[in-house]
């Protein structure tokens, strides 16, 4: 089975600026989380999505970042303006939680790098 | 929220030898353990995992055990092999929402 997919791999940025990330989920993974992940550091969850409805975003910074999951399957992370603080690689996982489903099974993508500069 | 230590942050073994990671968390309603191996340059890949109604669960070398009641979960690697360097991460979670990650451990095996 196909992985999940994230483009693009790299991303390089001047402060102020707007970027983009898209993910492409496992197929029919009811699940999808955004990951922000600083050199050195554990993945620290940004958002979580089942369907297309979010089920926490309490780590979002909302004021620069926003998600969506329009139709349920892909999802895309933007962050306007970005800092030099957002120099990290974004992690996109899936699951097939949901729907009764207990599959908490999380697989990630390869990650976006992204370097504010 | 939750919030999980992990240690050590750092750890060598001989090749051969077994690896023991233990996390603690904090809060007793988390309910699903995941154990991540990230190798550098790589995204996290799941190795194992155990839910709070098991005490251990085992994979071949690999194996982790829970302890509900002090609120720490262990992760076990025996017969270490060279290719088991990298960096591991547990996690905490509630049927699978709030994942909490902790800070990981590098571990390195040396031949």
């Amino acid at each position: 089975e196909a992985g999940v997919a994230q483009s693009p791999r790299y991303k390089i940025i001047e402060k102020r600026q707007s970027v983009a990330f898209w993910c492409n989920p496992i197929s029919g993974h009811a699940t999808l989380y955004w990951y922000q992940q600083i050199l050195g550091q554990g993945p620290k969850l940004l958002i979580q999505f089942q369907n297309n409805g979010v089920v926490d975003d309490s780590q979002l910074p909302k004021d620069r970042f926003s998600a969506e999951r329009l139709k349920g399957v892909d999802s895309t992370l933007k962050i306007q303006p970005a800092k030099l603080e957002d120099s990290a690689v974004y992690l996109c996982a899936s699951s097939l939680e949901g729907g009764g489903a207990q599959r908490h099974e999380q697989y990630f993508g390869p990650g976006t790098r992204l370097t504010v500069t | 929220g939750e919030n999980v230590e992990q240690h050590p942050s750092t750890l060598s073994v001989q090749e051969g030898d077994s690896a023991v990671i233990k996390c603690t968390y904090s809060d007793s309603a988390s309910n699903y353990f995941p154990w991540y191996k990230q190798e550098l340059g790589k995204r996290p890949q799941l190795i194992i995992d155990i839910r709070s109604n098991v005490g251990e669960k085992k994979d071949q070398r690999i194996a982790v055990t829970l302890n509900k009641t002090a609120k720490h979960f262990s992760l076990h690697i025996t017969e270490t092999q060279p290719e088991d360097s990298a960096v591991y991460f547990c996690a905490a979670s509630y049927y699978g929402q709030n994942f909490v990650f902790g800070p990981g451990t590098r571990l390195s095996v040396l031949p």
